[in-house]
């Protein structure tokens, strides 16, 4: 089956402007998570989702960043006034319920910010 | 500490045993993971561990845990150029996303 899509492959943008990410989970899978991956920092996480519950959010590193899951499917990464800071992949995971089932990863968005 | 440590490098020579060790932070950790990230690829699952198990054997590779020194290894028989790549250790708790270490780097000559 498919496994965890995610677009665009490659984002450039300029310092300032906004930015969505997509990501496709596995099908069935209700959990779906975001890291980000970055030279300094290695891989961090962002924020999960877990089914209609409310989601976890404390990896945010700033209120410049949110991310919506619509329907329990697809979810979008927004990051506001982008920095060159933020400049990271961006890595979706998915796993069928809760956390301690296994994460599955998509390619990742590459992000760059001029 | 309370980071997921692991070493940055290893260098092996082909047909070695390679063997990347790692220290998580949280004895309560249910899984430990075990992921491989190629160059300009995503990080694909290679194997993983439940911690009520002390090891565990998947074709070239075995994994082994030490709940009490809370250290995680993962060994590659015969290791082969195509094993090159960076290998994450992770962790993971109920109701938290994976932790991370900085990764492996492992580099393969023949």
């Amino acid at each position: 089956g498919a496994g965890v899509s995610q677009s665009p492959s490659n984002k450039v943008t300029e310092k300032g402007k906004d930015v969505e990410l997509r990501c496709d989970p596995i099908s069935g899978h209700t959990a779906l998570y975001w890291y980000r991956q970055s030279l300094g920092q290695g891989l961090e996480f962002l924020i999960y989702f877990q089914g209609n519950s409310a989601p976890d959010k404390s990896g945010l590193p700033s209120d410049r960043f949110s991310a919506e899951r619509t329907g329990g499917s697809v979810s979008t990464l927004t990051i506001q006034r982008t920095q060159q800071e933020d400049s990271a992949v961006y890595l979706c995971a998915s796993s069928l319920t809760a956390t301690t089932d296994t994460q599955y990863f998509g390619p990742g968005t590459r992000l760059t910010v001029l | 500490g309370e980071d997921v440590e692991q070493s940055l490098f290893l260098s092996v020579r082909e047909g070695d045993s390679s063997v990347i060790n790692c220290t998580y932070t949280d004895s309560s950790s249910t899984y430990l993971y075990w992921y491989k990230q190629e160059p300009g690829a995503g990080l694909q699952l290679l194997t993983y561990i439940f911690s009520n198990m002390d090891m565990k054997q998947d074709q070239r590779l075995t994994v082994l845990l030490n709940k009490k020194d809370k250290h995680l290894s993962l060994r590659i028989a015969d290791t082969q150029t195509g094993d090159s790549a960076i290998y994450f250790c992770a962790e993971v708790q109920a109701g938290t996303a994976l932790i991370f270490g900085k990764g492996t780097t492992l580099s393969v000559s023949s």
